[in-house]
């Protein structure tokens, strides 16, 4: 019973494209994120989501987009894909820290993005 | 520089040995995360802490909210933890990682 998934786990595509990237999670948390390791493992933010809303987006291109359709998804949208945006993206949810509390951050198996 | 550096980058030891993880961060937290990504790519929280200690199996975390500075130690070392131990620090809303340690144990 996976916690937080994602799909697909390997995307291969080429520069310019359009692709998306799916997340769910099971575990009722009302927040979610979306972070991007590099070539050198260097996890960072990119977006995150509380109850459908963003709350924060982190210098982000605007060709990147996420989408929350409800508190248990958030999908990224990428649009004309460029060679540097390959990477592993990570999904992760976790309780609510706008409530002034921190929780554990449960983290999807991870996608890698490649652009030839 | 970072604002999460974390010490030594990389060590191997031999399998038995006690291992400790460092990390500094320079901005002010309501928590600190220790994570473990496998050679797979998953990603795995191992603890949260905001003061003290914790310990979980073989594996003790502590945090001196003063120094800014947290400590990972693995007791009678195994193969099976080789592992990148990521920590990360709970700022506004979000993590903020340091570049993580990778350590590979050697039976």
């Amino acid at each position: 019973d996976t916690a937080v998934s994602q799909t697909p786990k390997y995307l291969v595509t080429q520069m310019g494209n359009d692709k998306s990237i799916k997340c769910e999670q099971n575990l009722g948390h009302d927040t979610m994120y979306w972070y991007k390791q590099d070539s050198k493992k260097f996890l960072k933010i990119m977006f995150s989501y509380n109850n459908k809303e963003l709350i924060i987006n982190e210098t982000v291109p605007n060709r990147f987009s996420p989408k929350s359709p409800d508190k248990a998804h958030l999908n990224l949208h990428i649009n004309s894909l460029e060679l540097g945006d390959s990477a592993v993206y990570f999904c992760a949810s976790s309780q609510d820290p706008l409530a002034g509390s921190t929780d554990t951050q449960y983290f999807g198996p991870g996608t890698r993005l490649t652009v030839l | 520089k970072n604002e999460v550096e974390q010490s030594p980058q990389n060590l191997t030891a031999q399998e038995g040995e006690f291992i400790t993880i460092n990390c500094s961060y320079s901005v002010g937290i309501s928590a600190l995360h220790w994570l473990q990504q496998h050679p797979g790519g998953g990603i795995v929280s191992l603890f949260m802490l905001s003061s003290g200690k914790k310990k979980h199996g073989r594996l003790i975390a502590t945090i001196n909210i003063q120094e800014k500075h947290s400590s990972l130690h693995i007791t009678a070392s195994h193969p099976r933890d080789s592992a990148v131990y990521i920590c990360a620090v709970q700022g506004a809303q979000k993590l903020v990682f340091g570049q993580g340690t990778r350590l590979t144990i050697n039976p």
